[in-house]
C-alpha cells in the first residue's frame, strides 16, 4: 500500500534560519510522482513541486529545494533564510502513474505545521 | 484562467440538513475528486470520478454520495450531514493518462452542529 509520512507535526524556527521538512513515503510502484503543497492561513492548497520517480536530480527554486533520493524513499524540501511568509501548514504528498487501472490518486502525509518567527 | 471553482466556501449547517457543495472545472478533465482536510490526517479522498458517469469510492466515502452527470461538475452532497463531517473539503481535478498534476479548488469549510 502507499503511504506517505511526514514525521514532523510542528516546527518553529527564527526568521532567516534554514528548516527542512521531512517526508518518507511507501510504494510498490515504479513509476510515481511526489509533490509538496503548501497551505496557507487563508486554506487554499498551493502547488510547489512534481518530482517524478526517474528523476533524483535535486531541484532549487530561490530559497526552496528538494532532495529526492529513492534509495531512502525520502523527499525533503529546504526552504532556506525562512520568512514570515512561509508560515504555513506543508503536505508532501504522492501518486501513482495514470494508467493500467491506475486513476493517479493523491495520498497525503500527515501535514507539518511550520512557524517563523520574526 | 484553468481552475477549479468550489461553492460554497463555508458553511454551517444542523445535523440531518441534506446540502451539497459543487465542484466545476473549465479544463476538461476526466478526472476529479473530492478530498477532506482533519487534523493530524492530511487529505484523505472520498469519492473520484475518471469520466462521465464514472465513479467510485476513495478512502472515507461512508456518509456522502456524488454524481458526474457532465464532464466539467462533480458536486458532493451530504444527505444527512453528521458533527464528524465537520471537516475542510477540497475538489481537485487532473488530465487523466500521463499526467498527475492535480488542481484544486479554493475549498469548503463546512461545519455541521
Amino acid at each position: 500500500a502507499q503511504k506517505v509520512t511526514q514525521a514532523q507535526t510542528e516546527i518553529s524556527v527564527v526568521e532567516k534560519e534554514d528548516v527542512t521538512l521531512d517526508c518518507v513515503y511507501e510504494t510498490r510502484d515504479t513509476t510515481y510522482y511526489l509533490f509538496w503543497y503548501k497551505q496557507p492561513p487563508s486554506g487554499e492548497l498551493v502547488f510547489l513541486i512534481r518530482r517524478n520517480s526517474f528523476d533524483e536530480q535535486n531541484e532549487i527554486s530561490g530559497r526552496y529545494s528538494w532532495n529526492f533520493q529513492k534509495s531512502t524513499s525520502s523527499f525533503n524540501f529546504t526552504i532556506t533564510a525562512s520568512q514570515v511568509v512561509d508560515s504555513a501548514v506543508y503536505f508532501c504528498a504522492l501518486s501513482e502513474a495514470v494508467g493500467s487501472g491506475n486513476t493517479g490518486k493523491l495520498i497525503f502525509g500527515q501535514g507539518t505545521t511550520l512557524q517563523v518567527k520574526p | 484562467e484553468a481552475q477549479v471553482t468550489q461553492n460554497p466556501r463555508y458553511l454551517i449547517t444542523v445535523t440531518g440538513k441534506k446540502l451539497t457543495v459543487t465542484c466545476s472545472q473549465n479544463m476538461n478533465h476526466e478526472y476529479m475528486s473530492w478530498y477532506r482536510q482533519d487534523p493530524g490526517l492530511g487529505l484523505r479522498q472520498i469519492y473520484y470520478s475518471m469520466n462521465v458517469e464514472v465513479t467510485d469510492k476513495g478512502d472515507v466515502p461512508e456518509g456522502y454520495k456524488v454524481s458526474r452527470k457532465e464532464k466539467r461538475n462533480f458536486p458532493l452532497i451530504l444527505e444527512s450531514p453528521s458533527p464528524n463531517q465537520t471537516s475542510l473539503y477540497f475538489c481537485a481535478s487532473w488530465k487523466g493518462e500521463g499526467s498527475t498534476e492535480a488542481f484544486f479548488g479554493q475549498g469548503t469549510r463546512l461545519t455541521v452542529v
